[in-house]
């Protein structure tokens, strides 16, 4: 069974528009993060949250709002999306915030068009 | 500022060589090193991790890492090599403090040739 689900696992854009993107982890962590990998740039970490509330923001853009609505959630909201957002999205978790041993989800490739 | 360097690219290598991935580092404070795997399409896995003690950490399937502080390296090792274990291999750093993320090198690709 997932220990993490990412949906979806594709997504298809047009610039300008908003995309929800949904991460739910079943292993009982309390802490969750966002990354990012495109072709133009190595794992980027975005977001990580403890216990559902943000502790740490790489992300310059306003644009990416991370969203905890349960523990085990930590879904992605990207607004006026551009074509250089188009990246795979993964999400993961660990037991605490800061565990060098992360869990991964299968991601999300958005492709921006 | 943590950086994480990985020399090698692309590594080629045939089932059963030896292979060894490099990866070196910056920083000045107390920091976790670990290494990921990432098979194609999919999400990294974890290897194996090193932050303090015997400087040789063992991680799963035969894959271990040396810690060096003289040399700022931390690099991974697998004795045997497996047609499966062809993934790109992630280096990455956390420092202890303050629970920041992973910060990951640029990867190194491993093809394993029978």
């Amino acid at each position: 069974d997932p220990k993490i689900i990412q949906k979806p696992k594709y997504l298809v854009a047009v610039t300008g528009s908003e995309k929800i993107l949904i991460c739910e982890q079943y292993l009982g962590h309390n802490a969750m993060y966002w990354y990012r990998q495109s072709a133009k740039k190595p794992l980027e970490f975005m977001f990580s949250y403890s216990y559902q509330k943000l502790m740490d923001n790489q992300t310059a853009s306003s644009r990416f709002q991370p969203q905890s609505s349960k523990k085990n959630h930590l879904d992605l909201q990207i607004t006026a999306l551009k074509p250089d957002d188009s990246a795979t999205y993964f999400c993961a978790s660990s037991q605490e915030r800061g565990d060098a041993e992360q869990f991964f989800g299968p991601g999300t490739r958005l492709t921006v068009l | 500022t943590q950086t994480v360097s990985q020399s090698d690219a692309h590594v080629t290598v045939f089932e059963g060589d030896s292979v060894e991935l490099r990866c070196n580092y910056s920083y000045g404070g107390s920091i976790y090193l670990s290494w990921y795997i990432q098979h194609h399409g999919r999400g990294l896995q974890f290897l194996l991790k090193y932050y303090s003690g015997n400087p040789v950490v063992q991680g799963v399937n035969g894959f271990k890492a040396e810690f060096s502080k003289s040399d700022s390296s931390f690099h991974l090792r697998k004795a045997s090599v497996h047609w499966s274990d062809s993934a790109v291999y992630f280096c990455a750093v956390s420092a202890y403090q303050g629970g920041r993320a992973l910060i990951f090198g640029t990867g190194t690709t491993v093809s394993v040739s029978p």
